[in-house]
């Protein structure tokens, strides 16, 4: 059964700084991993969508990249804003279509 | 750009009601997707439908129903509420399934419902 992990639950960073967010999962049979951000009490916003046979997506200052092999994903802020402060997810689609989310990284960038 | 809209942002309702959550998206997607989501629990998959008609059950189904009679529209059902069902509701679609569907999964806004 896939499971998706997503670690530091909540990280707080000076404004300006760059980051990296990190998600990893149990099964590699995968066709996509999408990141998303979440903020309070909203949907979600769809941030990248990388497909299984691609190694990065990127979007402004936003890099999304994917290591299917090893079974992780890591999401990378370039120049943080305060704007940038919200809970950020990813989710992998299965082979079997299910989508599996992990619990997010809850960013705070510190003005 | 896609749009996923939900019928409500706030729902109280009584234990006990039948309670319709309704989704619509204007994208001609698919695959439409209801989830729940809880503190500490992460979004959940209630039910999902990849056409008219057709349903599939999330990893937690129980007290839930779903219906699909139009491709747009993708309705969630709480047969008799209960307290434990109070959550933020969100709902997605996507436009295909399979290795050929690879595709995003764009959400509608939520609804927080409480049941007291």
């Amino acid at each position: 059964k896939q499971e998706v992990t997503q670690i530091p639950a909540a990280l707080s960073v000076p404004e300006g700084e760059n980051l990296v967010l990190n998600c990893s999962f149990t099964d590699s049979a995968i066709y996509n991993l999408q990141w998303f951000r979440q903020d309070p009490g909203k949907g979600l916003t769809s941030l990248l969508l990388i497909q299984s046979s691609q190694r990065e997506q990127t979007s402004g200052r936003l890099n999304a990249s994917l290591d299917k092999s090893s079974g992780r994903s890591t999401l990378y802020i370039a120049a943080s804003q305060p704007g940038d402060s919200a809970t950020y997810l990813c989710a992998v689609r299965g082979r079997d279509d299910k989508i599996i989310f992990g619990k997010g990284t809850r960013l705070h960038i510190l003005p | 750009d896609v749009k996923v809209t939900q019928s409500s942002r706030y729902l109280v309702k009584r234990t006990g009601e039948k309670v319709f959550l309704e989704c619509v998206q204007d994208m001609d997607h698919e695959n439409m997707f209801w989830y729940r989501q809880d503190p500490g629990l992460g979004l959940r998959l209630i039910y999902f439908s990849y056409d008219v008609k057709m349903k599939e059950k999330g990893d937690i189904p129980e007290g839930y129903s779903v219906s699909r009679e139009k491709k747009e529209r993708f309705s969630l059902i709480l047969e008799s509420a209960s307290t434990n069902q109070t959550s933020m509701y969100l709902c997605a679609s996507s436009l295909g399934t399979g290795a050929a569907g690879s595709y995003e999964q764009y959400f509608g806004p939520g609804t927080r419902l409480t049941v007291t």
